[in-house]
């Protein structure tokens, strides 16, 4: 069965600094993972995804995550945090598992906070 | 391109009362999913449609909770009756094709509170 782990519940940066959200999986097959954003009161946005390709992926807002197979991780980072950042992070896996293909297994979330 | 529709966007009910969400998936998206996101926790999946046809329904509690989608797009989501500890974020995403790589597309969600 595939799970995810979100290593921080709360994560605090100052404007200008890096951010780092930290997220292990566990998977019985070559997983699909993504991050999603959910802003307050806001829908659930997709940031980026791993779907075995490039290990180091791109995504918006200047968002990054690197998969990692022997660490079995795939963290979150930015270089330099902006206010506007300031939300709830969820790391997730995606089930391969025959007819659930698809289903999407949310860690419990990150919420990242950033101080002027 | 217009995204995932949903509504109402809140609902106040009482505990033993019926309601009903709704959702409108973007256009061509064969797969539509059913999320419920409890205060303070990650999305879990409720169902899982792929046309009009019942993928995944295993957490789904079938005692009170019902969804359909009749025509392979829209649908429909209802409990009945209400427990206090159905107060949560009921959201609703759509893929492409519902495989394992897919994006899903969410919407803004019903926030569902029972009193």
């Amino acid at each position: 069965a595939q799970s995810v782990t979100q290593l921080d519940s709360h994560v605090s940066v100052s404007e200008g600094t890096p951010v780092l959200l930290r997220c292990n999986y566990s998977s019985s097959y070559s997983p699909s993972l993504f991050w999603y954003v959910q802003h307050p009161n806001k829908g659930l946005q997709l940031l980026l995804k791993y779907t075995s390709a490039a290990t180091l992926v791109k995504g918006i807002n200047g968002f990054e995550a690197e998969f990692k197979k022997s660490e079995t991780s795939f963290h979150l980072t930015k270089p330099s945090a902006h206010m506007s950042d300031a939300a709830e992070y969820f790391c997730v896996v995606s089930d391969h598992s025959g007819g659930s293909q698809g289903n999407l297994i949310f860690g419990k979330g990150t919420k990242l906070s950033v101080k002027p | 391109e217009a995204g995932v529709a949903q509504s109402p966007r809140y609902k106040i009910i009482e505990k033993r009362q019926s309601v009903a969400f709704w959702c409108n998936p973007i256009s061509g998206h064969a797969t539509l999913y059913w999320y419920q996101q409890i205060l303070g926790q990650g999305p879990k999946l409720l169902i899982q449609f792929q046309n009009n046809g019942v993928v995944d329904d295993s957490q789904l509690p079938k005692d009170r909770f019902s969804a359909e989608r009749l025509k392979g797009v829209d649908s429909t989501l209802k409990i009945q009756p209400a427990k206090l500890e159905d107060s949560a974020v009921y959201l609703c995403a759509s893929s492409f094709a519902g495989t394992a790589s897919d994006t899903q597309y969410f919407g803004p969600g019903t926030r569902l509170t029972v009193l």
